[in-house]
């Protein structure tokens, strides 16, 4: 089992929609999680940190899942520009120090 | 602004040269920095984890004598790909954490040709 999974997509989205996916991870130890996002040929950007509680920033909500081990992120209203590569990125504790795992990415394409 | 940089942002070398890739952390002293490797349409694969003043920490698979990695300071981390050949054209990126948040370089394109 890969240690951070995603469904690769592409999630085909109607402009205005909602859309949503998960993530889902291997180590119960992991600490902390953040949803990227990556344009083609650029690097990952941050969008959200998530946090226990699930947070929300604008169009934006993240949720986690500890007892079933997976973060989700819903975007509302859908524009053009979200079309992107989400990636989920996971920081687990190990013996050599924390480590950023990231998933394989969920593309987003968002049509008119 | 950038608070990683990363350079070249793009390289093309012939098969059997070595390239070496630079990456600051401009508003941090980072003492340790991570490498990535990403082929198309894949995802982003930790190399190794370079650790400023020791031995970079590798992942299993990749190959320490090909891939050196020098943390000489605390805000430089340099990866070389040496003895270049094709397969290892990809694109290189390098991160460090900071309060448990990521921030990456540019990348740099490589193609071995």
């Amino acid at each position: 089992r890969k240690e951070v999974e995603q469904d690769p997509g592409p999630f085909n989205v109607p402009e205005g929609a909602t859309v949503a996916f998960n993530c889902t991870y291997s180590n119960s130890a992991s600490q902390s999680f953040f949803w990227y996002r990556q344009d083609c040929r650029k690097e990952p950007k941050l969008l959200m940190s998530v946090y226990s509680s699930g947070n929300e920033d604008g169009r934006f909500t993240a949720q986690l899942n500890r007892a079933s081990q997976y973060i989700s992120l819903l975007i509302r209203d859908s524009k053009l520009s979200d079309s992107a590569t989400y990636l989920c990125v996971v920081n687990a504790p190990r013996a050599a120090g924390n480590k950023l795992t990231f998933g394989g990415g969920t593309r987003v394409l968002v049509k008119p | 602004g950038a608070v990683v940089s990363q350079h070249p942002s793009w390289v093309i070398c012939k098969s059997g040269t070595s390239v070496k890739i630079e990456c600051r952390s401009l508003d941090f002293q980072a003492t340790t920095m991570f490498w990535y490797r990403q082929f198309p349409k894949q995802s982003l694969m930790l190399m190794a984890t370079s650790n400023e003043g020791s031995k970079a920490t590798y992942e299993q698979g990749v190959e320490k004598d090909k891939f050196l990695i020098n943390h000489a300071s605390l805000t430089l981390s340099t990866l070389t790909v040496t003895s270049a050949h094709p397969e290892d054209s990809s694109f290189y990126i390098c991160g460090r954490v900071r309060n448990t948040e990521a921030f990456f370089g540019q990348g740099t394109r490589l193609t071995v040709v």
